[in-house]
């Protein structure tokens, strides 16, 4: 069965330092999809980035970047230059192709940007 | 702007009330998903429906209930909320596809007393 873990319960940094979510999943499919959720303090979900299992490429949107491993089955978000605005809870999560295509979450970690 | 939609965006209710939380979106997707927040953070899917007459219990068992009549349609009831039920309700939907990804809604919280 599918499974995410977010070893990191809670992070806290301030303004401006680096930081990097960590994200480990374990799956049985050869074809699956990793994304990335944040939730600021009002509640919804925002999707933040998708990756296919065939798609080991890292990505960078701005000051936030992915590095994705199939070798180490880690999927990890680091945030550069930190802003206070970044303050959120962060989930990691997994869907496999075929079956229910049912989106798994890890627990979330909460990170916390002082000024 | 959102196009999934949930109300009430808050609620807090005595013990025993029936309450339905509401989710709506208007993209035509026909899978639709109900997830329960623990206070702690943790989502589980509690409920799932792949189309019109189906819907499926999910990961976390749950005393809630859904109907799925109509594609952009997907209440929950609770027949009788308890404090148990304390919890963010957060609604989504997708796409047939994995990569199409999944759009939520804004989230009830319920909070039972």
């Amino acid at each position: 069965a599918q499974k995410v873990t977010q070893a990191q319960t809670e992070i806290s940094v301030v303004e401006k330092e680096d930081v990097t979510l960590d994200c480990v999943y374990e799956t049985r499919d050869t074809t699956y999809y990793l994304f990335w959720y944040k939730q600021p303090p009002s509640g919804e979900l925002v999707f933040l980035i998708r990756r296919n299992s065939f798609d080991e490429q890292n990505e960078i949107s701005g000051r936030y970047s992915w590095n994705f491993q199939k070798s180490t089955s880690s999927f990890n978000f680091t945030i550069t230059a930190s802003q206070v605005v970044d303050s959120a809870v962060y989930f990691c999560a997994l869907v496999e192709e075929g079956g229910s295509e049912k989106l798994v979450f890890g627990k979330g970690t909460k990170l916390t940007v002082n000024p | 702007e959102a196009d999934i939609y949930q109300t009430p965006r808050y609620l807090v209710i005595g013990t025993g009330k029936k309450i339905t939380l509401e989710c709506s979106q208007t993209m035509g997707h026909d899978k639709m998903y109900w997830y329960q927040q623990d206070p702690g953070m943790e989502l589980h899917l509690i409920h799932y429906s792949y189309g019109v007459n189906s819907t499926e219990k999910g990961d976390l068992s749950s005393e809630s209930t859904v109907s799925r009549i109509r594609t952009e349609h997907f209440p929950l009831t609770l027949e009788s909320a308890r404090p148990s039920h304390t919890s963010q309700y957060l609604c989504a939907s997708s796409r047939p596809g994995p990569l199409s990804g999944y759009t939520f809604g804004s989230g009830t919280r319920l909070t039972v007393v």
